[in-house]
């Protein structure tokens, strides 16, 4: 069965450490793979795509990994901050019509200061 | 700036009830997804449109249908309202041919 599975249901670190969140999926073939923020009460807000010919993507203090082979994605905060403290959803895009996700139950990120 | 919003973000309905649930989004974008949250299962995609009147079902279409009558506005509907429905129900939209989508604030709905 397809399955997505993000590493840890939360995560604590400490601030000013890298954050590093895992994606793994089993039985999809993504054309490109998404992560969210999402804040208690909200709805998630994009962050980054990467697609499946790239390996890394950087946007500030975020980079994000793809390995086609693993079937693995790495989402990294670097100088992590309290206000980076959110829950982190890794979504799949397998190119169809609307492009529809297929999401990870996410991990809750907590950046103690 | 995206903006999509959602008529209510809490609602109380009782079994059986009908419940309408309006998303508008201001940004002209072609497709609109109607997802569930729910803890330890993530979004599910519910139903999804990638034009005016037209409607594709996700993954867990079952006890729900939904409305599209204007490019702007799509609306769920739950016919006979069950306590398994209670959940975060959030809206999305997208660009034709983008791949990011755009959450409005969500909805929760408590069936009772």
């Amino acid at each position: 069965s397809q399955k997505i599975e993000q590493n840890s249901e939360a995560l604590n670190i400490q601030e000013g450490k890298t954050a590093t969140l895992t994606c793994n999926y089993t039985n999809y073939s993504p054309a490109y793979l998404q992560w969210y923020r999402q804040d208690p009460g909200r709805g998630p807000v994009f962050l980054l795509l990467i697609r499946e010919n790239e390996k890394e993507k950087r946007k500030e203090r975020l980079k994000v990994t793809f390995d086609t082979t693993l079937k693995q994605s790495l989402f990294h905060i670097t100088a992590s901050q309290p206000a980076d403290s959110a829950t982190y959803l890794c979504a799949l895009d397998v190119k169809t019509g609307a492009n529809n996700l297929f999401f990870g139950t996410g991990t809750r990120l907590t950046v103690i200061p | 700036d995206v903006k999509v919003t959602q008529s209510s973000r809490y609602l109380v309905k009782r079994t059986g009830e009908k419940v309408f649930l309006e998303c508008v989004q201001d940004m002209d974008h072609e497709n609109m997804f109607w997802y569930r949250q729910d803890p330890g299962l993530g979004l599910r995609l519910i139903y999804f449109s990638y034009d005016v009147k037209m409607k594709e079902k996700g993954d867990i279409p079952e006890g729900y249908s939904v409305s599209r009558e204007k490019k702007e506005r799509f609306s769920l509907i739950l016919e006979s309202a069950s306590t398994n429905q209670t959940s975060m129900y959030l809206c999305a939209s997208s660009l034709r041919g983008s791949h990011e989508q755009y959450f409005g604030p969500g909805t929760r709905l408590t069936v009772t």
